[in-house]
């Protein structure tokens, strides 16, 4: 499969703690996103990487979210002290140029206890 | 004002009708437009790219008018398997990032 994946699919945590989430987007996409939705909304974007540069970050990305692109391939977002406000599914999509369409991986769920 | 704005429906039509979902942006600078199709639980796949001059597949069309800042999706010969949400997107030159609509979800009822 050379979609873009995202591990883990589901991820339940108690409120406070750390959790981390990785993205492999498809293998020629230069361009990676994060997004977060919840229901009955349509995704809200986070962040934005270019090759290993991460070029942009909404607002909603609180001093407690992090994400990385270290080598340009794979990225990680990390969420530290979580709050309930965070539960919400967690969207990677990948683009080879930044006017072209988007695709997703299939997310991330993450339940806060 | 939200970028991107859609009736969240639902639309709940039988199989066959045809059915219209519109979408209006507010930035006027938005350069490329897209619909996604959402399945339930699922991530948001691309269903087609909305240009200028309109663009059929199949049994979908796309319209777009820059004038009024409107952009719309046609479905004919509505299919059970059409049932899902429809996100209207647009991308705003030079912020790489896209804005989506709430999503407007259509029921099709055998």
């Amino acid at each position: 499969d050379t979609g873009v994946s995202q591990d883990p699919r589901h991820k339940i945590t108690k409120r406070g703690q750390n959790v981390t989430f990785r993205c492999d987007p498809i293998s020629e996409h230069n361009r990676l996103y994060w997004y977060r939705q919840t229901l009955g909304q349509g995704p809200e974007f986070l962040t934005y990487f270019q090759n290993e540069a991460q070029l942009e970050k909404s607002r909603l990305l609180s001093d407690r979210f992090s994400a990385e692109r270290p080598k340009g391939s794979f990225s990680t977002l990390e969420i530290q002290r979580t709050e309930q406000g965070d539960s919400a599914m967690y969207l990677c999509a990948s683009s080879p140029r930044g006017n072209q369409p988007q695709h997703f991986g299939d997310g991330t769920r993450l339940s806060i206890l | 004002r939200k970028e991107v704005e859609q009736d969240p429906g639902p639309f709940n039509v039988p199989e066959g009708a045809t059915v219209a979902f519109n979408c209006t942006y507010s930035n006027s600078a938005s350069q490329s437009f897209f619909w996604y199709r959402q399945d339930c639980r699922k991530e948001p796949k691309l269903l087609m790219s909305v240009y200028s001059s309109g663009n059929e597949d199949g049994r979908f069309t796309a319209q777009l008018n820059r004038a009024s800042q409107y952009i719309s999706l046609l479905i004919r010969d509505s299919k059970l398997s059409d049932s899902a949400t429809y996100l209207c997107v647009v991308n705003v030159g030079g912020a790489n990032n896209l804005f989506f609509g709430t999503g407007t979800r259509l029921t099709v009822i055998p």
